[in-house]
């Protein structure tokens, strides 16, 4: 069955540093989206992306994140200066088409660790 | 808005008990729900959705869920709990097109 995939499985950074997550999302979806799960707290939305541009963000999105597909397959998030509260799992997901009820496929996740 | 309220951080079952995990939504429009499971280190995944067609969903290793305007709810269950439902359990909501908006999750402990 085919599945999102995400490298790195973890990754520590130094705080101030750029950090650059990877997702493969399913081969035939056409959006892709970014989560943020803090320790201990809820799964959060953070942006969408479809037709190489960013659909739809939220508050936490600020100018320190960026979204690319580089490539046919590869969608990234950039943190360019990283916080320690950056510190979270980060989850992909994609879904072949948008709406109410299109299902999102998730990623095993990235955990960032921000020393 | 969309919200989701996930009553029970933690739940404990003993093994062969019923799993009941609650969730109620908060919606401005018609929900589309969700319940998503996560097992430790893993992602998550889809154990069910509720997109209108029937108020009874079922999904994936035995649950299902009913959803109820008037309760505004969307509980979880499984008749017989098994050690692997051992997990983390997430009610959902779509937000907007694309959001999905998630609840604070439930652990769910099964019991020998």
């Amino acid at each position: 069955e085919p599945e999102v995939t995400q490298t790195p499985s973890h990754q520590v950074t130094q705080m101030g540093q750029e950090v650059i997550l990877r997702c493969v999302p399913i081969s035939n979806h056409l959006y892709f989206y970014w989560y943020r799960q803090i320790l201990g707290q809820k799964v959060e939305f953070l942006v969408s992306f479809y037709n190489n541009e960013i659909s739809e963000k939220s508050e936490i999105f600020d100018d320190q994140f960026s979204v690319e597909r580089p490539d046919g397959s590869n969608f990234t998030l950039k943190i360019r200066s990283t916080k320690l509260e950056d510190s979270a799992m980060y989850f992909c997901a994609s879904s072949e088409d948008v709406g109410y009820t299109d299902t999102q496929y998730f990623g095993p996740g990235t955990r960032l660790t921000v020393l | 808005a969309q919200s989701v309220t996930q009553l029970g951080s933690h739940v404990s079952v003993s093994e062969g008990a019923l799993v009941l995990l609650r969730c109620n939504y908060s919606s401005s429009v018609p929900p589309y729900l969700f319940w998503y499971v996560q097992y430790p280190n893993q992602g998550l995944q889809l154990l069910l959705k509720y997109t209108s067609a029937a108020t009874l969903v079922k999904g994936i290793n035995g649950f299902e869920a009913e959803f109820k305007k008037s309760e505004t709810s969307f509980h979880l269950t499984k008749p017989s709990a098994h050690m692997s439902d051992a997990a983390e359990y997430f009610c959902a909501v779509s937000g907007g097109y694309q959001k999905v908006t998630f609840g604070t999750g439930t652990k769910l402990q099964v019991i020998p």
